[in-house]
């Protein structure tokens, strides 16, 4: 069974630095993986979705890195802002199957 | 695009009272899911649809039902709730590229459905 593990559960930042979240899973036979936001009381918005055979994926300010023999990913917020404050969820879905495993997330808050 | 659309937003329930929570996407997508959102327990599958007129369980499955007779709407059942069905109760869509690439999935704002 995959397990997909979110550490830390949650961050507090001054604005202005760098986010660093990471996430781990146990199977490292994965299609891809997936970063998402949830704003409290909210849905998800999917934010980065990374493939097995990539290294990383950029947009804006967000960077997601895959190392998939280590089983790790890594989201980087740069420059943060109050707007960032959410929390962030990883999910991995594996070669053939359709469901998602997510973690259970951390929650950052940058303060102005 | 609507994307993926959920009703009601918000549900309170008796024990024992059904309902069914409507879920539709205009994105033409094959693949359809349920999942539940539990505090400390993270998203978890309850059902999920490859295409109209094929559904499968996922991993908590128990107490719902779901059926797929068309591509847009995959409605969720539930048959007799109970308390332990209080959760945030999210639709998903995804669609497919290739012979067998399942890509990015697009979440709807989620049900809240309290049990008494």
């Amino acid at each position: 069974k995959q397990e997909v593990t979110q550490i830390p559960a949650a961050l507090s930042v001054p604005e202005g630095e760098n986010l660093v979240l990471n996430c781990s899973f146990t199977d490292s036979a994965i299609y891809n993986l997936q970063w998402f936001r949830q704003d409290p009381g909210k849905g998800l918005t999917s934010l980065l979705l990374i493939q097995s055979s990539q290294r990383e994926q950029t947009s804006g300010r967000l960077n997601a890195s895959l190392d998939k023999s280590s089983g790790r990913s890594t989201l980087y917020i740069a420059a943060s802002q109050p707007g960032d404050s959410a929390t962030y969820l990883c999910a991995v879905r594996r070669f053939g199957d359709y469901k998602l495993s997510f973690g259970a997330g951390t929650t950052v808050t940058v303060r102005a | 695009n609507a994307g993926v659309t959920q009703t009601p937003k918000f549900q309170v329930l008796k024990t024992g009272q059904s309902m069914t929570l409507q879920c539709a996407q205009d994105m033409n997508h094959e693949y359809m899911s349920w999942y539940r959102q539990d505090p400390g327990m993270g998203l978890r599958l309850i059902h999920y649809s490859v295409g109209a007129g094929i559904t499968d369980q996922g991993e908590v499955p128990n107490g719902y039902n779901v059926s797929r007779s068309t591509t847009e709407d995959f409605p969720l059942r539930l048959l007799s709730a109970a308390p332990s069905q209080t959760s945030v109760y999210f639709c998903a869509s995804s669609y497919q590229t290739g012979s067998s690439s399942y890509n990015e999935q697009f979440f709807g704002p989620g049900t809240r459905l309290t049990v008494l």
